[in-house]
C-alpha cells in the first residue's frame, strides 16, 4: 500500500461549486498534514496546514483530518476558476521531518 | 512576504556533468530541504540539512548528490555526474520550525534536463 493516495483526475466542477478533494494514507505516524496548490512547472504553494484531527477553516478554504480513518479533505467554496490548479496532499511525522507527498489532484473549474 | 528563491530557473545540462543548483532560503530560517519532481510524479523528499550537517537523506540521495551551506544565505545541491534520470524540477524549501504553525516554505524550482 502506497504511503499516501490521492486520486490524480482530473476534477471537473462549475464555478461557484464546493470542491472535494481528499487523500488517504497509511502511516499512523504522521501528525502534520498540510494541503499545496501548484500551478504548472511552479512551487507547491501552502494553502492550509493542520496539526493532528480536527477542521480548520481558511475563507473558503476548510482542511479537515480524521486520524481515525487516516483520511484528509480539502473543501473549497465558492470556486473561482482561479482555483484552477494542481492540489497536493502532504504529510509529516514532525515538523521538520520531510514531506511525503500525494501525487496530486488537477482542478479544472469551469467559468 | 519573503520567499525561497531558486536559481537558475531552467539549466540544460549534457549526462555526465556536474551541475549546482542554488538556493537562497528564508532569512530567519533553520531547516533546509531540497526535493524533486520528475515531470508527471509526485514530489520525493531528497534532503534535509540543518545546523550545517545532513538530517536525513533518502535513498535517491546517493554519492552522487551533496549539499552546502557555504556562507549564511545560499543553500546549494551539486549533483557530481548527472545522469538523463536526473530531469526534473527539483525544490528547495526552508522552515523556521519554531511554533505549531511553522512548515516548509517552497521556492518555485529548478527545472533540470540531461541530454
Amino acid at each position: 500500500q502506497k504511503e499516501v493516495e490521492q486520486d490524480p483526475g482530473p476534477l471537473s466542477v462549475p464555478e461557484g461549486a464546493i470542491v472535494s478533494l481528499n487523500c488517504t494514507y497509511s502511516n499512523s505516524a504522521f501528525q502534520y498534514f498540510m494541503w499545496y496548490r501548484q500551478y504548472s512547472r511552479k512551487g507547491p504553494e501552502l494553502l492550509m496546514y493542520t496539526y493532528s484531527s480536527g477542521n480548520k477553516e481558511d475563507g473558503r478554504f476548510t482542511a479537515q483530518v480524521d486520524k481515525s480513518s487516516k483520511y484528509i479533505s480539502l473543501f473549497i467554496r465558492d470556486s473561482q476558476p482561479s482555483d484552477s490548479a494542481t492540489y497536493l496532499c502532504a504529510m509529516s511525522e514532525a515538523r521538520d521531518d520531510k514531506i511525503i507527498f500525494g501525487k496530486g489532484t488537477r482542478l479544472h473549474i469551469l467559468p | 512576504e519573503p520567499e525561497v528563491t531558486q536559481t537558475p530557473s531552467h539549466q540544460v545540462t549534457q549526462m555526465g556533468q556536474e551541475v549546482i543548483l542554488r538556493c537562497v532560503p528564508i532569512s530567519n530560517h533553520l531547516y533546509f530541504y531540497w526535493y524533486r519532481q520528475i515531470l508527471g510524479q509526485k514530489v520525493e523528499f531528497l534532503v534535509s540539512f540543518y545546523n550545517n550537517e545532513i538530517s536525513e537523506k533518502s535513498e535517491i540521495f546517493d554519492d552522487q548528490f551533496s549539499v552546502e551551506r557555504p556562507d549564511g544565505s545560499n543553500f546549494t545541491l551539486k549533483i557530481r555526474s548527472t545522469k538523463l534520470e536526473d530531469s526534473a524540477m527539483y525544490f528547495c524549501a526552508s522552515g523556521r520550525l519554531a511554533g505549531p504553525t511553522d512548515t516548509q516554505y517552497f521556492g518555485p524550482g529548478t527545472r533540470l534536463t540531461v541530454l
